[in-house]
């Protein structure tokens, strides 16, 4: 099975400040890497696929890059509502595995 | 508007039975290939089960597999979970997500329910 590691566990960060998430396969999946955002109480919601593709109504302040074996997910001017955690997941094979997710705090 | 509506969730004991189901709108449902993926109370989220359009291929997680059943019935527009000799670890929110449809056999959960609750406890 792939493993997902995402860096780091939590963040807390000052509005306006950037925002670096990675995440890291224990083999090489191209681009087929996801990101998720969950808000509490909330379902996940996708924010970028694949890779570095942003879904349509996300803010641009979020990217993602990478491929291989190691991704980022940034966001450029942290906001309110970026409180969330967010979740890195494969979908290079089965079984799909997400990282253990990062918990962004705002300061 | 798109949207998957879980329901079937409820308390079992160790060992019992309960059936998900996941009613999709809004969008033409033998297309896309179906999955469910639970979060136990203050965890990660962790994929269960995949369903392609047909039915034909099926995956399972290695911590559901040969416990847990995916179905699905194109004509009602419904994806099911099976879930016998429940245990403890169970316990969870199920969500019922969608295939992207863009990326065949590499798609992301593009839709996700609003999840039905799993409570095994005796």
């Amino acid at each position: 099975d792939i493993q997902m590691t995402q860096s780091p566990s939590s963040v807390s960060a000052s509005l306006g400040d950037r925002v670096t998430i990675t995440c890291r396969a224990s083999q090489g999946i191209s681009s087929w890497l996801a990101w998720y955002q969950q808000k509490s109480g909330k379902a996940p919601k996708l924010l970028i696929y694949p890779a570095s593709t942003l879904q349509s109504g996300v803010p641009s302040r979020f990217s993602g890059s990478g491929s291989g074996t190691d991704f980022t997910l940034t966001i450029s001017c942290l906001q309110p509502e970026d409180l969330a955690t967010y979740y890195c997941q494969q979908a290079d094979t089965f079984p799909r595995t997400f990282g253990q997710g990062t918990k962004v705090e705002i300061k | 508007e798109v949207q998957l509506v879980e329901s079937g969730g409820g308390l079992v004991k160790p060992g019992g039975s309960l059936r998900l189901s996941c009613a999709a709108s809004g969008f033409t449902f033998n297309t896309f290939s179906m999955n469910w993926v639970r979060q136990a109370p203050g965890k990660g989220l962790e994929w269960v089960s995949s369903i392609s359009r047909s039915g034909n291929s099926i995956y399972y997680a290695d911590s559901v597999k040969g416990r847990f059943t995916i179905s699905r019935d194109n004509a009602k527009n419904s994806v099911y979970l099976q879930m016998n000799s429940l245990r403890a670890e169970d316990t969870a929110l199920y969500y019922c997500t969608r295939d992207g449809g863009s990326f065949r056999d590499h798609d992301p959960f593009d839709i996700w329910g609003q999840g039905t609750m799993v409570t095994v406890s005796s």
